[in-house]
């Protein structure tokens, strides 16, 4: 079974534009969670999706949004990009209703900001 | 607040020697603990999930122990390889996962 794929793996965008993030799940998985990861902070939740509704949402600005589709593909979009966004973007599928609810993690879309 | 928080935050060992690495958390309720291996520029691999029955579980060379009444859990790695060098990460479902900032590890020749 193939595992979570993220495009692109890497990206540099200047400071005000937007970026779009794509993550397709395991094959099966409803569930997506997106993640930033920076080295000071560790792994921080975004949003989470399931069955294309937003279930959670981190403590991040409005310029951070998702949305998920019904094939469970998800994006994530950030506007106005800042400095302090870059990071490394992580997303992560699962199958509720398992026993130990595992999250799979992507190979993530390193973010530049400049 | 549901928090995970871990040490060494980072440790350094010759090949072949073991270490342990800590995690304590505060996240309620409390229903599993999880670690995670992640190598530099890749998304973390889960190497254990313990729940709250459960004491001790081995995964190969790698060894979690776990004491809800002090709400600590350990990673225990033996006879280190170098590609052991990578970042450990504890976390805990609270709504969302909480996860710990993580302990650098490197493991020299």
């Amino acid at each position: 079974k193939a595992g979570v794929t993220q495009t692109p793996r890497y990206l540099i965008k200047t400071r005000g534009q937007q970026v779009t993030l794509s993550c397709s799940p395991i094959s099966g998985h409803r569930s997506v969670s997106w993640y930033q990861q920076t080295p000071g902070q560790g792994l921080q939740f975004l949003f989470e999706y399931f069955s294309e509704t937003q279930r959670n949402k981190g403590n991040f600005p409005g310029r951070f949004s998702g949305r998920q589709f019904s094939n469970s593909r998800s994006e994530m979009n950030v506007s106005t990009l800042e400095l302090g966004d870059s990071a490394l973007y992580l997303c992560a599928s699962s199958s509720p209703g398992t026993a130990s609810y595992e999250q799979y993690f992507g190979p993530g879309t390193r973010l530049t900001v400049t | 607040k549901n928090q995970v928080e871990q040490s060494p935050q980072s440790l350094i060992i010759l090949e072949g020697k073991n270490c342990t690495l800590q995690c304590n958390y505060t996240v309620s309720p409390f229903s599993n603990l999880r670690w995670y291996k992640q190598d530099t520029g890749r998304g973390p691999v889960s190497l254990t999930i313990m729940t709250f029955s459960e004491n001790t579980k081995s995964n190969g060379r790698y060894t979690a122990t776990l004491d809800a009444d002090t709400k600590q859990s350990s990673l225990h790695i033996t006879a280190s390889q170098l590609s052991d060098s990578a970042s450990y990460i504890c976390a805990s479902p609270g709504t969302p996962l909480v996860f710990g900032k993580g302990t650098r590890l490197s493991v020299i020749a």
